[in-house]
């Protein structure tokens, strides 16, 4: 079973600051991904990646498949990205099961 | 509007009352699983489809059933529902089932077994 692990759990950011949140796991993967949960709000996929380094407006995410992680990283950080970022794998080269990290509570203050 | 549906959002029930809680996409999507997540633990996948009439256990299955008779639907059911079971169930879907993909889910039911 491929374990994950986030870190850090727990990440307060001034507003503008420059946010970076990680990802290791245990064993080969087809794919990562990386979801956002606003509080009470439901879960929305950012980024599915199984190589090199995606972008998307002011988030980016990249994995080195060697090591074994990957980083999402937060440009310009805004008080609306204050969320819970979750990292998850897929492995056995479907989608059938993934596994979760537990996430990560950013809060960015104005 | 593509989307996955869960109903109910909210449900407080009593220890061995059948439940069931539906959860509907509109995108065709081939692949749809179940999960719950609960603090500290995180999200941990209960069931999944990959397509009508194949379902597969995942993590952490016991105490729940569930059916695919159509492409759809992918209803979740509590035959005699435990406190332990008090969680934020997630429904999720994606359109493939053989290569990793994108997943979309719902919006959440929140469950109280008392």
């Amino acid at each position: 079973k491929n374990e994950v692990e986030q870190s850090p759990q727990n990440l307060t950011a001034q507003e503008g600051e420059f946010i970076t949140i990680n990802c290791s796991y245990s064993v080969g993967i087809s794919a990562l991904h990386w979801l956002q949960q606003h509080p009470g709000g439901g879960i929305v996929s950012l980024f599915m990646l199984s190589s090199g380094k995606k972008k998307h407006g002011r988030l980016i995410a990249t994995i080195n498949i060697q090591e074994k992680h990957s980083s999402l990283h937060i440009t310009a950080s805004h008080p609306r990205d204050s969320a819970v970022y979750i990292c998850a794998v897929s492995t056995g080269g479907s989608n059938y099961k993934l596994t979760f990290g537990k996430g990560t509570l950013l809060t960015v203050n104005p | 509007e593509a989307q996955v549906t869960q109903n109910p959002r909210y449900l407080i029930t009593v220890t061995g009352k059948k439940l069931t809680v539906t959860c509907s996409q509109n995108m065709n999507h081939e692949y749809m699983s179940w999960y719950r997540q609960d603090p500290g633990l995180g999200l941990r996948q209960i069931y999944y489809s990959m397509n009508v009439e194949v379902t597969d256990k995942g993590d952490v299955p016991e105490g729940y059933k569930v059916s695919r008779k159509e492409k759809r639907n992918f209803p979740l059911i509590l035959e005699s529902p435990s406190p332990n079971q008090t969680s934020l169930y997630f429904c999720a879907s994606s359109f493939r089932d053989t290569i990793p993909d994108t997943q979309y889910f719902g919006p959440g039911t929140r469950l109280t077994v008392l």
